[in-house]
Order: C-alpha cells, then sequence, then structure tokens
C-alpha cells in the first residue's frame, strides 16, 4: 500500500516557469523526502525534511511540511528542461523504518 | 562499492521460469529495500531488511515472491513460476538505517516475462 500521494499526477510547464507539486500521507512520520527518477530507472535523493521542521530550501528546490495536515510540497524555481523526470515523495514511519513511496508526480518542462 | 549495483539490467524470461534478482548495497548500509515499478506507476513495496531484524516481507505479493540477504550485505530476490503480471523494474535501494533512511538506488532490473 502506498503512504504518500502526489498531486497532480502529472504537470505541464514553459522553462523559467515554477513547479509545485503535492505529497499527503496517512500516518504519523519521522522524516519525508522527496526524489527525481529519469527515464524509470533508479531514484536519486533531493531532499529530505524533518517532522520538527516546517520549511527546507536546496537550490532551486524548496520544500514545507504540515504535519496537522500530513502534507508537503516541492516548489521548484525557475525550471529548467533538464527538470523534466518524475518526482515522488517517501515517508518512513515514526519508529524511523521502511520508506514507503508514493505514485509520483511527472513533470514535463518545455524549452 | 561507490553505489547500489544491480544485475541484470534487463533479464526475459519465459512464463513459469524461475528468475533470480541481485543486488549489492552500499558497503556499511544495514537497511536494504526492494521495489516494484511497473510502467508509468510509483514504487510498490516488496521487502525490507534492517540489519538483523526480521525481514519486513509484508509488500510480497505472492509465496511465489522471496528474497533474502546473505551476511548483512548482498541480496537475492527470487520470483518462481514467473507470471506475466510480474513483468516490471525491480529496484533495490539501501540505507544506513537506524533512523538514517535517505536512500540510495541502483538502476533497476527490468524483468520482461513473455
Amino acid at each position: 500500500s502506498q503512504q504518500g500521494e502526489e498531486d497532480p499526477q502529472a504537470l505541464s510547464i514553459q522553462e523559467g516557469e515554477n513547479a509545485t507539486m503535492n505529497c499527503s500521507y496517512k500516518t504519523s512520520i519521522n522524516n519525508l523526502q522527496w526524489y527525481r527518477q529519469n527515464s524509470g530507472r533508479g531514484l536519486v535523493h533531493l531532499i529530505l525534511i524533518r517532522s520538527n521542521e516546517r520549511e527546507k530550501h536546496s537550490g532551486r528546490l524548496r520544500v514545507t511540511l504540515d504535519t496537522s495536515k500530513k502534507s508537503s510540497s516541492l516548489l521548484i524555481t525557475a525550471s529548467r528542461a533538464a527538470d523534466t523526470a518524475s518526482y515522488f515523495c517517501a515517508t518512513d514511519g515514526a519508529a524511523g523504518n521502511k520508506l514507503t513511496f508514493g505514485g509520483g508526480t511527472r513533470v514535463l518542462v518545455k524549452p | 562499492g561507490a553505489g547500489v549495483s544491480q544485475s541484470p539490467s534487463n533479464k526475459v524470461t519465459e512464463k513459469g521460469k524461475d528468475v533470480e534478482l541481485r543486488c549489492d548495497p552500499i558497503s556499511g548500509h544495514t537497511a536494504l529495500y526492494w521495489y516494484r515499478q511497473s510502467l508509468g506507476q510509483g514504487l510498490e513495496f516488496l521487502i525490507y531488511f534492517q540489519g538483523n531484524s526480521a525481514p519486513d516481507k509484508s509488500g510480497l505479493p505472492s509465496d511465489r515472491f522471496s528474497a533474502e540477504r546473505t551476511g548483512g550485505s548482498v541480496s537475492t530476490l527470487t520470483i518462481q513460476r514467473t507470471q506475466q503480471e510480474d513483468s516490471a523494474v525491480y529496484l533495490c535501494a539501501s540505507s544506513f538505517g537506524q533512523g538514517r533512511t535517505e536512500a540510495f538506488f541502483g538502476q533497476g532490473t527490468r524483468l520482461t516475462v513473455v
């Protein structure tokens, strides 16, 4: 079963625009992570936000976490064609055990 | 090794045959995960190993699927009597575990059952 659900399922934007995607989850978490996947193969870790944090930045990425709503958002600013990929959120339980992934958001950045 | 290594990269097998997929995690990582991903879909959790604890097998879809991790390192996922619906990319990941859950993924094995 999937813990996280991303929204939207797909997103198409022009280069230079911002891309925002959301993740909702069901149970208590230790942290929430975002990953990127190109070409349906291995995922790459982007950013981790702990349950006691509300916002985190890394380069052009901004992640927010609202534990009261059990939701997170990932913002990619000034998007580039190379940002075209699928983005997944993942959560681990409050006990810090297995990672469970959502269904992902497919992002297309048009040049 | 420098990263998580999976082999083979691609596997085509006939329906009914058994297959073994291998994963070499990053040295020192105590946690190892197997996921399955069908085309255009999310990651389906299969099994999770953490150190010497009993593995979490709650995601294995049927008793045709099994996995082991020898010596706390290399893992093998075995699918017996493969079916066409088993066709997918099988992804392995490892992490330091014990609360450090940032996962590093291999490139996956694309399994096609014909």
